[in-house]
């Protein structure tokens, strides 16, 4: 299970505060995504980078930030602006040859009260 | 945009029975079809996926069908045992450097002794 890691699994916040959660991955992989995962829906592509400070918008950035200062790291800022925060939040990556793959982070389940 | 349906939403069978999901796409440019199985509390995890060059794909007791004329595919689990009850995503993009996903909302398996 190594190779992506979130951290925390669990996290608590008040509402109208910010929080950062983190990914990091060893497995040398170019892309990286942010995904959101409410129950009985599918997963929702939040941000995703192709390389290393570049990052895009997906289907659904409104209220969340992203940076990609390092190849390793994508950590994701869920800010007071995102009206339903409380989800459970996946981090994947993809290797930029001929695998299509994406490979997903064990998750956080932010809890916003 | 890429839109994926899946359905059903719940399925019921009995060990050994067969068990079949499917799902239907919008983009017709869409070429590379994953599916995801993820287990309560954990990441998801590619099962099986396919290519628009190809119509079906066999991996053991799962297969994934292709009809691109009609735009759908499916997911058949053959001989189900009780660790195949989990919930399995599809999901669609088009091969392209960057690879969007589109999920489907998920279908729950439930298979008992």
């Amino acid at each position: 299970d190594g190779g992506i890691t979130q951290s925390p699994k669990y996290l608590f916040r008040k509402e109208g505060q910010n929080v950062t959660l983190s990914c990091e991955q060893n497995l040398n992989h170019d892309a990286m995504y942010w995904y959101r995962q409410d129950p009985g829906q599918g997963l929702r592509l939040i941000y995703y980078s192709q390389i290393v400070n570049d990052f895009q918008k997906g289907d659904i950035a409104e209220g969340y930030s992203v940076s990609r200062e390092k190849k390793e790291s994508f950590p994701l800022t869920v800010t007071s602006a995102q009206k339903n925060p409380t989800a459970f939040y996946l981090c994947a990556t993809r290797t930029s040859g001929s695998s299509y793959e994406q490979y997903f982070g064990p998750g956080t389940r932010l809890t916003v009260t | 945009g890429e839109n994926v349906e899946q359905h059903p939403s719940t399925l019921s069978v009995q060990e050994g029975d067969s068990a079949v999901i499917k799902c239907t796409y919008s983009d017709s440019a869409s070429n590379y079809f994953p599916w995801y199985k993820q287990e309560l509390g954990k990441r998801p995890q590619l099962i099986i996926d396919i290519r628009s060059n190809v119509g079906e794909k066999k991996d053991q007791r799962i297969a994934v069908t292709l009809n691109k004329t009609a735009k759908h595919f499916s997911l058949h689990i053959t001989e189900t045992q009780p660790e195949d009850s989990a919930v399995y995503f599809c999901a669609a993009s088009r091969d392209t450097g960057f690879q969007k996903l589109v999920f489907g909302t998920g279908t729950r398996l439930l298979v008992s002794p």
